[in-house]
């Protein structure tokens, strides 16, 4: 079964702490996404990635880091800069070009403590 | 900027009551737009994608509908199984693959 598998569905974080989100697709999508999701805001991007060894900043990827060293992964790391971390992260792939609709994974509730 | 706004933030309705939810969008050449659905806890689930004004698609009991400045989703006999958040989300023509979101319609059918 393809699909896009996100990890841990949830995640809490100390104060100070950093915590790495997990991303894994096996669809073969070049193009991979993080959103974040709050209350009553929609999605927002953080970083996207196009391919392997290259990503973009998204609209409000102050504190938070990513990597794209395989095709299948692109974990996402909340860095202890980023001082309202609670939310809904959503992970998304699509086939690359444009006019595909995204395919997201089931999320990962992320808890400040 | 692309941006993009869902009416009303709330939907409740009677099983069996027709409506319909209003996404309303400014972006720099529209490349296409997008109707997701989200059930509580999972990630959006896409329904339609619509790439130029008059163009209408259908699924079941929704029927998405697109001009220049806005599009409608249309539900047709709503069921409580239809009851979820209902996303909208353009992707402009210079903008690669990237999408913006609505801030999305949550829906609640009641039996």
């Amino acid at each position: 079964d393809g699909g896009i598998t996100q990890s841990p569905k949830y995640l809490f974080r100390k104060e100070g702490q950093n915590v790495t989100l997990s991303c894994e697709q096996n669809l073969n999508h070049d193009a991979m996404y993080w959103y974040r999701q709050d209350p009553g805001q929609g999605l927002r991007l953080i970083y996207y990635s196009q391919i392997v060894n290259d990503f973009q900043k998204g609209d409000i990827a102050e504190g938070y880091s990513v990597s794209r060293e395989k095709k299948e992964s692109f974990p996402l790391t909340v860095t202890s800069a980023q001082k309202n971390p609670t939310a809904f992260y959503l992970c998304a792939t699509t086939y690359g070009g444009a006019n595909y609709g995204y395919t997201f994974g089931s999320g990962t509730r992320l808890t400040v403590v | 900027e692309d941006q993009v706004t869902q009416s009303p933030e709330a939907l409740r309705l009677q099983e069996g009551e027709s409506s319909s939810l209003n996404c309303s969008y400014t972006v720099s050449g529209l490349r296409g737009l997008f109707w997701y659905r989200q059930d509580p806890g999972k990630g959006p689930e896409f329904l339609f994608t619509l790439y130029s004004a008059g163009e209408e698609k259908e699924k079941e009991r929704l029927k998405a509908t697109l001009t220049k400045k806005e599009s409608f989703l249309h539900i047709t006999a709503p069921k409580p199984e239809d009851s979820a958040t209902y996303l909208c989300a353009v992707q402009a023509r210079t903008s690669g693959s990237r999408l913006t979101f609505g801030e999305g319609t949550q829906l609640t059918v009641n039996p």
